[in-house]
């Protein structure tokens, strides 16, 4: 099975920071993925890893260590629109249809 | 625009209804998935399908039940449902499964049960 978890919450300046992390236990793994999910919204694709290291792409990176069972999402330059839902998800060898997410972080960005 | 569509997008029903929910793809994938979302919860995977074969189902009570008649639609038909059913029901595609397999969703349905 997959165990996942990341943080409940977060909270963030404009322009600032933030990492989100997210840890797994997993039986088969065969990449992560990291969803952006606003209120009452699809969630929508970010980023993907598969290999250990850092992807960026603009003012979003994730990074993954499969050897530690652990990813971040790291969100530069902060806006308010960042303010969302950010959801860590396991897919699953070597049955690599099924994806198992963890609940969440919400994010929230302040003036 | 995420290319895929889901209707009704907002659903109330009571325990002894019968409904469906549909959701289309026009992305031109061969995979397709329905999640359920509960409040602080993980999203749950429900079903899934590849080539219109069911490749995943994932302990759902028989109350739900799918259908998928060709790629690019899936029904999620309900029968009978508990109040703990009540929940976001979020429809997904992909190009497979292989090398990145990103899954696009829908907006998905917000199921009341009453």
């Amino acid at each position: 099975g997959q165990n996942i978890d990341q943080p409940t919450e977060m909270t963030a300046t404009e322009g600032a920071i933030v990492q989100i992390n997210c840890t797994y236990q997993t039986s088969g793994f065969n990449g992560l993925f990291w969803y952006q999910q606003h209120a009452g919204e699809a969630p929508t694709f970010l980023s993907y890893n598969v290999l250990d290291g850092l992807e960026e792409k603009g003012r979003f990176s994730s990074f993954l260590s499969r050897s530690k069972g652990y990813s971040y999402l790291l969100l530069k330059e902060l806006q308010m629109k960042d303010s969302a839902s950010y959801l860590c998800a396991v897919r699953h060898y070597p049955n690599d249809y099924k994806l198992s997410f963890g609940a969440g972080t919400t994010v929230t960005v302040r003036a | 625009e995420t290319g895929v569509t889901q209707t009704p997008r907002h659903l109330v029903m009571g325990m002894t209804n019968k409904k469906s929910l549909k959701c289309e793809q026009h992305l031109g994938h061969n995979a397709m998935y329905w999640y359920k979302q509960s409040a602080k919860k993980p999203l749950e995977l429900m079903f899934v399908y590849s080539l219109e074969e069911r490749v995943e189902n994932n302990s759902v009570p028989s109350r739900f039940s799918p259908e998928c008649p060709n790629s690019s639609h899936l029904f999620l038909h309900l029968h009978t449902l508990q109040p703990e059913d009540s929940a976001l029901y979020l429809c997904a595609s992909s190009l497979g499964a292989g090398l990145k397999g990103e899954q696009y969703f829908g907006p998905g349905t917000r199921l009341t049960v009453t």
